[in-house]
């Protein structure tokens, strides 16, 4: 299977910036999910998305399937200290790089 | 509801020292079973999945091996560690098909010296 790229590989705000990371592929995906692991813990699942230029909402979290389903991203409004982790995209059992997200009180 | 077990948590080995990592899956019935591994810091570097007992697919050359001599049962094994071989295990299941949210256990660290 193809893996996602994704991108930025580190993410540093100030709390109650926004944050983004982005995954994307050179082939249509039939579905993307996104996972959160926090600091020595393991990945846990947040979402599925499935569709073409499907949006989800999780309070904060806005993820994004595109409409080619070549790419996705998820957003985070306004964070806080308890988002700090790093975020994986997946397709196909293989994960993105993932995000690595730290967050400044 | 489904849980899975792993262990042992934590463990540091010797270089050219046996390697033997256990996973459990409760509360389903053929699953599809995956070894990850993640170096500090890094991504999740997929190693081995078994879709059935006894089928192993193995994904990248290395160190390592895989056994599925149970439907639930899922064990990393290595006959001489090396120093690469040090980073987090993470074994995890999906329900029998594809496209499947992957449940992780808790992990396993392991510190070759």
């Amino acid at each position: 299977g193809q893996q996602v790229m994704q991108i930025p590989q580190y993410q540093h705000v100030q709390e109650g910036e926004d944050f983004t990371t982005y995954c994307n592929s050179s082939t249509t995906l039939s579905n993307i999910q996104w996972y959160k692991q926090r600091p020595g813990g393991h990945p846990v699942f947040l979402i599925q998305l499935v569709k073409s230029g499907e949006v989800k909402k999780q309070k904060r979290l806005t993820f994004q399937f595109g409409e080619a389903k070549k790419n996705s991203s998820l957003h985070i409004t306004a964070t806080q200290t308890t988002d700090v982790g790093t975020y994986f995209c997946e397709n196909d059992m293989r994960f993105g790089a993932g995000t690595r997200l730290t967050v400044k009180p | 509801s489904q849980t899975i077990h792993q262990w042992p948590a934590t463990l540091v080995q010797p270089v050219g020292s046996p390697l033997s990592l256990e996973c459990t899956v409760e509360g389903t019935s053929n699953p599809n079973l995956y070894w990850y591994r993640q170096a500090a810091g890094r991504g999740l570097q997929l190693l081995f999945y078994s879709v059935g007992i006894g089928q192993i697919s193995s994904e990248v050359p290395q160190n390592l091996s895989a056994s599925r001599p149970q439907d639930r049962q899922f064990i990393l094994s290595s006959k001489k560690l090396l120093l690469s071989d040090s980073g987090f295990y993470l074994c995890a299941w999906t329900p029998r098909g594809a496209g499947n949210t992957i449940y992780f256990g808790e992990g396993s660290w392991l510190t070759v010296v």
